[in-house]
């Protein structure tokens, strides 16, 4: 049972460079979602799902996309990468009307 | 909206210390409170959360929270540190049971000196 798995753990990109970070989990959530964890401002919630073909923005959206087209996998997209984008994104899932979340292990973006 | 303040950034205590991390929320209504831990290098992970059956809460590796309506607090605490706690702390909030949308605050480095 591997929980919720992110990819890349690292990636660099020059701005205006397109890129989308991957999330699987293989616990059959409904609900999933994508954070932001930037040094003094905790987690933002960037986008979220709650079943597949569902999503919904979150606290700092600008700039992503997702799409939700099975229960497994939760894609972020950054279609024009800017600096303001550098950080670690986590994403994390949970079980249908169940507060607690399971996260993945990051992805370290750095946007030159 | 709901959110969490909490106080202190960085705390460091003693090894075999009292730990106490800070947590004030605000909210007219009723929250869903919760501690989560992340270990260098690695996701967050739910140490406890409050979901109004108790205002004491007991969670994993020995830390529990209280529940203070007076004080809107949720202060996380340990009797006694030990070397494997440090990490970083994060309080969140829901807006309503059984709502994973989560408001995390901006975490508290726990560092324990040996």
């Amino acid at each position: 049972n591997a929980g919720v798995t992110q990819t890349p753990k690292f990636q660099v990109l020059k701005t205006g460079q397109s890129m989308t970070l991957q999330c699987a989990q293989d616990m059959n959530h409904e609900y999933m979602s994508w954070y932001r964890q930037d040094p003094g401002m905790g987690l933002r919630l960037i986008h979220y799902s709650v079943g597949a073909g569902i999503t919904d923005q979150g606290e700092v959206p600008n700039g992503y996309n997702v799409s939700r087209s099975t229960t497994e996998d939760f894609p972020l997209r950054l279609l024009s990468a800017a600096p303001s984008q550098t950080s670690v994104y986590f994403c994390a899932s949970g079980e249908e009307r169940d507060e607690k979340l399971f996260f993945g292990s990051g992805t370290q973006l750095s946007v030159l | 909206a709901q959110s969490v303040t909490q106080l202190g950034s960085h705390v460091s205590v003693s090894e075999g210390a009292l730990v106490l991390l800070r947590c004030n929320y605000s909210s007219s209504v009723p929250p869903y409170l919760f501690w989560y831990v992340q270990y260098p290098n690695q996701g967050l992970q739910l140490l406890l959360k409050y979901t109004s059956a108790a205002t004491l809460v007991k969670g994993i590796n020995g830390f529990e929270a209280e529940f203070k309506k007076s004080e809107t607090s949720f202060h996380l605490t340990k009797p006694s540190a030990h070397m494997s706690d440090a990490a970083e702390y994060f309080c969140a909030v829901s807006d309503d049971f059984g709502n994973e949308k989560l408001t995390f605050g901006t975490g508290t480095r726990l560092t324990i000196i040996p």
